[in-house]
């Protein structure tokens, strides 16, 4: 069965420092990869996808994800976060069902 | 993602009780999908229906039921076999189903008591 890992359970960073957060799935075909976020008291919302294409893929508010087939990854990238980017990141792999990780929580500190 | 709606936001539940969360979407998406979030585990799907009148077990279906009798709605029955039911419970949509983006609801949050 596919798998999706997510390598940090809770990152904590001050503001204007980079953020990555890394994501392997098990699946060895053609995938479909994403990114969701989901702020406190909001619902989950998407922030970017990879269906196909050049492998960088840019998402709202300055995220961005590089796909790596080698390495079964898609890690997600922000090179200054704010404070209002404290949230749950979930990275999601469909390969003809949705299978989550278990996700991050990112703490920014002003 | 304002186009669907999940009500109510928060509810409460005596042990032994069904009860049934709402799910409704106007965004004419055939799929609709029902996730159970729980702290360190990420989302896992219940159960999810293509289209009208047909729907498929997901991951963990035991002690939940669903209906599909109208596209734009898609309820969750919580029923009394379900062990540990307490969660928090996201409806999402997709255009078509399989690899289609997922949009999800405001979620619902079940405590039994």
């Amino acid at each position: 069965a596919q798998s999706v890992s997510q390598h940090n359970h809770h990152v904590i960073l001050s503001e204007a420092a980079s953020l990555e957060l890394g994501c392997n799935y098990s699946y060895g075909g053609t995938v479909n990869l994403f990114w969701y976020v989901q702020y406190p008291g909001q619902h989950l919302q998407l922030l970017l996808k990879y269906f196909s294409g050049d492998p960088l893929v840019k998402g709202i508010k300055g995220f961005e994800a590089e796909f790596i087939k080698s390495k079964f990854s898609f890690n997600l990238r922000k090179p200054s976060v704010q404070w209002s980017d404290t949230a749950e990141y979930f990275c999601a792999v469909n390969v003809g069902k949705l299978s989550f990780g278990a996700g991050t929580t990112v703490t920014v500190r002003a | 993602d304002g186009g669907i709606t999940q009500s109510p936001k928060y509810l409460f539940r005596k042990e032994g009780q069904n009860v049934t969360l709402s799910c409704e979407q106007n965004l004419n998406h055939d799929a609709m999908y029902w996730y159970r979030q729980d702290p360190g585990q990420g989302l896992r799907l219940i159960y999810y229906s293509q289209i009208v009148n047909d729907f498929q077990k997901g991951d963990i279906a035991e002690g939940y039921s669903v209906s599909r009798e109208k596209k734009e709605s898609f309820p969750l029955t919580v029923t009394s076999a379900q062990k540990n039911p307490t969660a928090f419970y996201l409806c999402a949509s997709s255009i078509g189903s399989g690899t289609d983006t997922q949009y999800f609801g405001p979620g619902t949050r079940l405590t039994v008591l």
